[in-house]
């Protein structure tokens, strides 16, 4: 699976919109980029995923670079309740379908 | 969107003795199931691919006879921890996916913390 690079943390105040970058500058032309959050003591909650054209969702946007090296995932308008790790990753079809977590991004949302 | 359910969510219980956790897709059927292992401000590790109807693949450094995976039906996996011993005190978060060859989400229950005393 392709490797990925994500900023160790952020703070984000309340009401404004969080933009999580991710680094993936060997992902293949198969793998798909999926993000998941996980708040404290809870199992990971999947946000969204993309192959290649923007995507967008009731959770947040998802904007693929037109060489698939890196993306930036968009919380329009944070609130303290999207406090939480989140995980940028490359999964690909051939190994089995599986989720590699890497050390995410700590988004602090503050009032 | 779609639930998956783990049980227990918390367990403690004395060195030497063997932990079931289960797993279960509420509302899909999970041809693939996905067992993780978290330390503390750690990320999730990867422990097994469960596939139903045959036996779990397990990943590098994983011992298959501490860590026995059933996955018996199309909504239920299980988890089992035997002898277990401090060391193995985590957080155990399994993740279900409706196809095996699929770009569709992973879904994950909200773990199951074991303490071993």
């Amino acid at each position: 699976d392709a490797k990925t690079t994500q900023p160790t943390s952020m703070d984000c105040a309340e009401g404004r919109a969080a933009n999580l970058p991710c680094n993936h500058s060997t992902i293949s032309g198969n793998e798909y980029v999926y993000w998941y959050r996980q708040i404290h003591s809870q199992g990971p909650q999947y946000i969204i995923h993309g192959l290649k054209n923007n995507e967008t969702n009731e959770m947040a946007s998802l904007i693929i670079t037109e060489d698939r090296k890196s993306s930036t995932l968009i919380l329009p308008h944070a609130t303290l309740r999207d406090t939480a790790v989140y995980y940028c990753i490359v999964r690909s079809m051939e190994y089995g379908n599986k989720l590699v977590f890497g050390a995410g991004t700590i988004l602090r949302v503050k009032s | 969107g779609a639930v998956v359910s783990q049980h227990p969510s918390w367990v403690i219980c004395k060195s030497g003795t063997s932990v079931k956790i289960e797993c279960r897709s509420l509302d899909f059927q999970a041809t693939t199931m996905f067992w993780y292992r978290q330390f503390p401000k750690q990320s999730l590790m990867l422990m097994a691919t469960s596939n139903e109807g045959s036996k779990a693949t397990y990943e590098q450094g994983v011992e298959k006879d501490k860590f026995l995976i059933n996955h018996a039906s199309l909504t239920l996996s299980t988890l089992t921890v035997t002898s277990a011993h401090p060391e193995d005190s985590s957080f155990y978060i399994c993740s279900a996916s409706r196809y095996r060859e699929s770009n569709q989400p992973q879904h994950f229950g909200d773990g199951t913390r074991l303490s071993i005393l």
